[in-house]
């Protein structure tokens, strides 16, 4: 199993980000696949998950700015994040929840988005 | 709200070491703890799950332990490839995960 993230590396504010994870080798039906991101210098944050239309989680403190969705179809689901600013600047993760839903057996490797004008 | 605090933030070792890297959660958690190791501009990977598993492929000479709010990474034997940073993180409030800071072992 693979998962890539893609999609612009600067985004102005008050505008929407937008990435895509593309996920490769596996199927996608049955697992929770989610978005983190790690602005520079500062922990890592789960932002949001899906499994499918009914199955779909926010962290309180972005919920929000956020949507996340699922394409199965295309083997990929994204990330929306509206009103961006300097404060979203981060390295974005995409990632499989294990099968016991409480750790993150694949990951990609992260995609720089820059906040600025 | 849980916060996980990891220490040291660096530890510095010669290959062959142990390493012994600890992560105290503020409150008691459940066993779902986990630990990653990521080095710069590659995918995080998942090294244990609930507390003491060894994911996939892993090594034998990583190992986790713990309960409560402390919880340990241990590395028996440092190779040249375990240099990297490892960050712990726990599921405490569905659907919440919560990372720690993160330790890094460089060479001694």
């Amino acid at each position: 199993e693979q998962v890539q993230e893609s999609g612009p590396g600067l985004v102005k504010p008050s505008e929407t980000l937008s990435l895509t994870c593309t996920v490769s080798g596996g199927s996608m039906s049955g697992y929770y696949w989610n978005w983190l991101r790690q602005p520079p210098g500062k922990e890592l944050e789960w932002i949001a998950n899906v499994r499918d239309s009914e199955n779909v989680n926010y962290n309180p403190s972005l919920k929000s700015r956020v949507t996340i969705s699922l394409d199965t179809s295309k083997n990929h689901f994204s990330l929306k994040l509206s009103s961006v600013t300097a404060a979203d600047t981060a390295v974005y993760y995409c990632a499989r929840e294990g099968s016991a839903y409480n750790y993150f057996d694949f990951w990609g490797q992260g995609t720089l988005v820059t906040v600025s004008s | 709200d849980i916060v996980l605090t990891q220490s040291p933030a660096t530890l510095s070792l010669s290959p062959g070491e142990r390493a012994t890297l600890s992560c105290r959660a503020s409150q008691s958690v459940s066993r779902y703890f986990s630990w990653y190791q990521h080095k710069p501009g590659q995918a995080p990977r998942l090294l244990i799950y609930d507390t003491s598993k060894r994911a996939t492929g892993i090594p034998a000479r990583f190992s986790g332990s713990g309960s409560g709010t402390d919880f340990t990474l241990t590395i028996s034997s440092l190779e040249p490839e375990d240099f990297a940073v490892y960050y712990c993180q726990h599921r405490s409030n569905w659907p919440l995960f919560t990372f720690g800071p993160g330790t890094k072992v460089d060479i001694k």
